[in-house]
């Protein structure tokens, strides 16, 4: 079984609309959350990272950690068509003083029609 | 600011060959990490320097090898290529401090 699991879709959602996607994961140690947007054949933007549990707002996305379901996710307010892109979710043990790799969902496929 | 910086942007390899792929993180940062994401799939963790020392290690071949320079770029080493070598290989860079990486375009590399 994976670390981090990721539904990769596709999820297909009209303009306008707001987006949930989720991950869940198994390692207790992981406390660094993050999220990025991939375009195809591009390099993974972040878009959000978050430590530990807790919300974080930026704009129109929203990441929540919730550590002890181990489970989390990201939210998309006001969806756009240029919003369609594979969303992975990445996750790590430590920073602060480390230079961990991150660990990485499949990743969701998202789909936003006009 | 100028992003992470990788060439080259594509590189095609015959088997057997070696290929080595070069990373320029971002201004003032002092962390890379090199990533290989294989056709549909999600990007898989290989390596990670900080001044110049190798910091955490994930699931790089033996064939592979990297460094880190003074000047904090990095190269990717790889050896006796082989076809399911062709992927997408991404660098990214963080501050020592943060753990936020910032990926490079990536450097495509097809092995016929």
């Amino acid at each position: 079984q994976k670390e981090v699991e990721q539904d990769p879709g596709p999820l297909s959602v009209p303009e306008g609309a707001i987006v949930s996607l989720n991950c869940t994961y198994s390692n207790s140690a992981f406390q660094y959350f993050m999220w990025y947007r991939q375009y195809s054949r591009k390099g993974p933007e972040l878009l959000m990272y978050t430590y530990s549990s807790g919300n974080k707002e930026d704009g129109r996305f929203t990441a929540q950690v919730d550590k002890s379901s181990k489970y989390i996710s990201l939210f998309i307010r006001d969806s756009q068509p240029s919003d369609s892109a594979t969303y992975l979710c990445a996750m790590s043990e430590n920073s602060g003083g480390g230079a961990d790799g991150l660990t990485f969902g499949k990743g969701t496929h998202l789909i936003i029609q006009p | 600011a100028a992003g992470v910086i990788q060439s080259p942007r594509h590189l095609i390899k015959e088997k057997r060959e070696t290929a080595t792929l070069k990373c320029y993180p971002i201004s003032r940062h002092d962390t890379v990490y090199w990533y290989q994401q294989g056709p549909g799939q999600d990007p898989q963790f290989l390596i990670s320097f900080y001044e110049k020392m190798q910091s955490d290690k994930g699931s790089i071949p033996d064939r592979f090898s990297a460094q880190q320079f003074s000047d904090y770029h990095s190269e990717l080493n790889m050896s006796s290529l082989e076809l399911g070598d062709s992927a997408l290989y991404f660098c990214a860079s963080s501050s020592w401090t943060s753990p936020e990486q910032y990926f490079g375009p990536g450097t495509r590399l097809t092995v016929t």
